[in-house]
């Protein structure tokens, strides 16, 4: 079944407000990382996150690994129509496999 | 430097039909995945290939069938498509097997329909 969740699946916010997605996990996580897809698109790798605790920014874009290593969120500052699209985490339970969030589809309105 | 190619873009299918998926990595990766998107379900691994040679199941393996023909390529074969299949089909590579800085490379989809 499904060992990695995330939340929300939706989010339209105006253009300018902030974003956050949030992904957990039953089972703790040897490493976590985002992807995003843009619309019509394939999925594109955006970071990884190893250690607990983590925190790593990217411009706008602030992602985090929980201190259980079972959760990460990414938050994106004073989102642009550029950030359209859906966000999805991938965390590794340290059999291999990359077991992926169902994704939060982001729309901006301008 | 193609990155990772799949082919065909979009396919039709009628019920009971087969048909192969094609990709091909030229990043010199030891490991390719397939994985299928549908709505609301995030990406699911169907098959993968940590190294030349092997193959392995992932999550959701029935119905399908995989050949690492050589480095480079990993094909997805479904012998009698059903419209359960009918998805969006990703083809992967990575470095090595596994997440840790072993980032996935995605090709640009297929997109199957079965009638």
């Amino acid at each position: 079944g499904q060992q990695v969740m995330q939340i929300p699946q939706y989010q339209h916010v105006q253009e300018g407000e902030d974003f956050t997605t949030y992904c957990n996990s039953s089972t703790t996580l040897s490493n976590i990382q985002w992807y995003k897809q843009r619309p019509g698109g394939h999925p594109v790798f955006l970071i990884q996150l190893v250690k607990s605790g983590e925190v790593k920014k990217q411009k706008r874009l602030t992602f985090q690994f929980g201190e259980a290593k079972k959760n990460s969120s990414l938050h994106i500052t004073a989102t642009q129509t550029t950030d359209v699209g859906t966000y999805f985490c991938a965390g590794e339970t340290g059999a291999n496999n990359l077991f992926f969030g169902t994704g939060t589809r982001l729309t901006v309105i301008p | 430097n193609a990155g990772v190619t799949q082919t065909p873009k979009f396919q039709v299918l009628k019920t009971g039909q087969s048909m192969t998926l094609q990709c091909a990595q030229d990043m010199n990766h030891n490991s390719m995945y397939w994985y299928r998107q549908d709505p609301g379900m995030g990406l699911r691994l169907i098959y993968y290939s940590a190294s030349e040679g092997t193959t392995d199941k992932g999550e959701v393996p029935n119905g399908y069938n995989v050949s690492r023909l050589n480095k480079r390529e990993f094909s997805l074969r479904l012998e009698s498509a059903a419209p359960s299949q009918t998805s969006v089909y990703f083809c992967a590579s990575s470095s090595h097997p596994g997440g840790y800085n072993s980032p996935l490379h995605f090709g640009n989809g297929t997109r199957l329909t079965v009638t």
